[in-house]
């Protein structure tokens, strides 16, 4: 099975903090994503990346970064917390061997920014 | 553009009631996949299936059955004798950009016992 785990399940930060979300998954999948998920608003893409060290924008990067220094590890930073960026943040991941392939998700760290 | 629609935003049943869960979809290319996941209260989003848009043949798995429409850009969920372990937010999405999804804003589908 497909396992993908984040660092953390609850995380409260304070404006203006530094925050790291990390997520590892072990089945060696080319694919990694991050998602932020808010009410009315279903995921929406934040950053994705399909190789080490690669990453491209998704549908609202403003605000973070990420980094992909190995294959199984994904990063997504928060440069300056700030209060609007409170939610939930899911990671995935998915292979490369055809067309689409399905994403697997993590269990999610919901984040509190005060 | 992408766009996928779920038009309940909450669904309530009784326990065993059949229900049907929505989902429309809108997009230029001509070879797609669509999505349907399960969120439980615990919050991870597990897969139920994936369909691409050469295959209009319903899929029935247990209690879970799927009608993918393209005439009506459809892909409804239906789940039949529902149970309490049903209740969860239900999300439709769409492949796009090769490996990417755009997700519907979910179902929130509460089965009272």
């Amino acid at each position: 099975d497909v396992k993908v785990t984040q660092s953390s399940r609850y995380l409260v930060k304070r404006t203006g903090e530094k925050v790291f979300l990390e997520c590892v998954q072990d089945m060696d999948h080319e694919n990694m994503f991050w998602y932020r998920q808010d009410p009315g608003l279903g995921l929406r893409l934040i950053y994705f990346s399909y190789d080490v060290k690669m990453k491209e924008k998704g549908d609202i990067p403003e605000g973070y970064s990420v980094s992909r220094e190995k294959k199984e590890r994904f990063s997504l930073i928060l440069e300056s917390a700030s209060t609007n960026q409170t939610s939930m943040y899911l990671c995935a991941s998915s292979s490369t061997t055809g067309v689409q392939e399905t994403q697997y998700f993590g269990p999610g760290t919901r984040l509190l920014v005060l | 553009a992408q766009k996928v629609t779920q038009a309940q935003t909450e669904i309530s049943v009784v326990e065993k009631e059949d229900v049907t869960l929505d989902c429309v979809y809108e997009t230029r290319d001509t070879t797609y996949y669509l999505f349907w996941y399960k969120q439980p209260p615990s919050g991870e989003l597990v897969f139920l299936i994936r369909r691409n848009s050469f295959d209009e043949q319903n899929e029935i798995s247990g209690r879970y059955s799927w009608n993918f429409q393209k005439s009506t850009s459809s892909f409804n969920f239906t789940i039949t004798a529902s149970q309490v372990v049903d209740s969860a937010v239900y999300f439709c999405a769409l492949g796009y950009r090769a490996n990417n999804l755009f997700f519907g804003t979910g179902t929130r589908l509460t089965v009272i016992p």
